[in-house]
């Protein structure tokens, strides 16, 4: 099975900071990588799929970059309602369609 | 809009059994894979299982093969999960969920249920 490896797992940024999630596969996945929010609460949300697409929708401060086995989520400029946990997720081939681990993110 | 309402949690004794379902609206339910995928209180995201869009092909987790079965109802938009032998690690929150390309094996996941709630105590 693929495991995916997220660090950190959490993380404390300031309103307006760059923030940066990285997310590796313990084998090459090719581009199939979806990042997801989940806000405390609610179901998860799909806000980056195939690595570096940007679901309808979300906004354009959210990117995602990478290929094979690392890959990294930024959030440009950090907005209060980007307080979250992120999780990555694999979909290469075969199942299981694991997750990492998931990055908490709080305000500082 | 896409809606996926899901159902049929509760608390359950170890060994027993409980059927979940999803009831999706909102789409061309028959065209699209769907999944569930668990999460146990205050843990990360698991995998469950994935039904293809016309029911041909089912996987499964390994910590729930052979234990689970899921299914769908294209005549009724529905999606079942039937869990057997319930242990207390199967208590989680199961959410349904939907994939993003039709017709596809699997794609990521672009809509989530809110979520029922499975409890495995005695």
């Amino acid at each position: 099975d693929i495991q995916l490896t997220q660090s950190p797992s959490s993380l404390s940024a300031s309103v307006g900071d760059r923030v940066t999630i990285t997310c590796q596969a313990s084998q090459d996945i090719s581009n199939y990588l979806n990042w997801y929010q989940q806000k405390p609460g609610k179901a998860p949300k799909l806000l980056i799929f195939d690595a570096s697409n940007l679901q309808t929708g979300v906004p354009s401060r959210f990117s995602g970059s990478g290929s094979g086995t690392d890959f990294t989520f930024t959030i440009s400029s950090l907005q209060p309602e980007d307080i979250a946990t992120y999780y990555c997720q694999q979909y290469d081939n075969l199942p299981p369609y694991t997750f990492g681990q998931g990055t908490r993110l709080e305000i500082k | 809009q896409v809606q996926l309402v899901e159902s049929g949690g509760g608390v359950v004794q170890p060994g027993r059994s409980l059927r979940l379902s999803c009831a999706a609206s909102g789409f061309s339910f028959s065209g699209y894979g769907m999944h569930w995928v668990r999460q146990a209180p205050g843990k990360g995201l698991e995998w469950v299982a994935l039904i293809s869009y016309d029911g041909s092909n089912a996987h499964y987790a390994d910590s729930v093969k052979g234990r689970f079965t899921i299914s769908r109802d294209n005549s009724k938009n529905t999606v079942d999960l039937q869990m057997n032998s319930l242990r207390p690690e199967d208590t989680a929150l199961y959410y349904c969920a939907k994939d993003s390309r039709r017709l596809m094996v699997v794609a990521p996941f672009d809509y989530w249920g809110q979520g029922t709630t499975v409890t495995v105590s005695s």
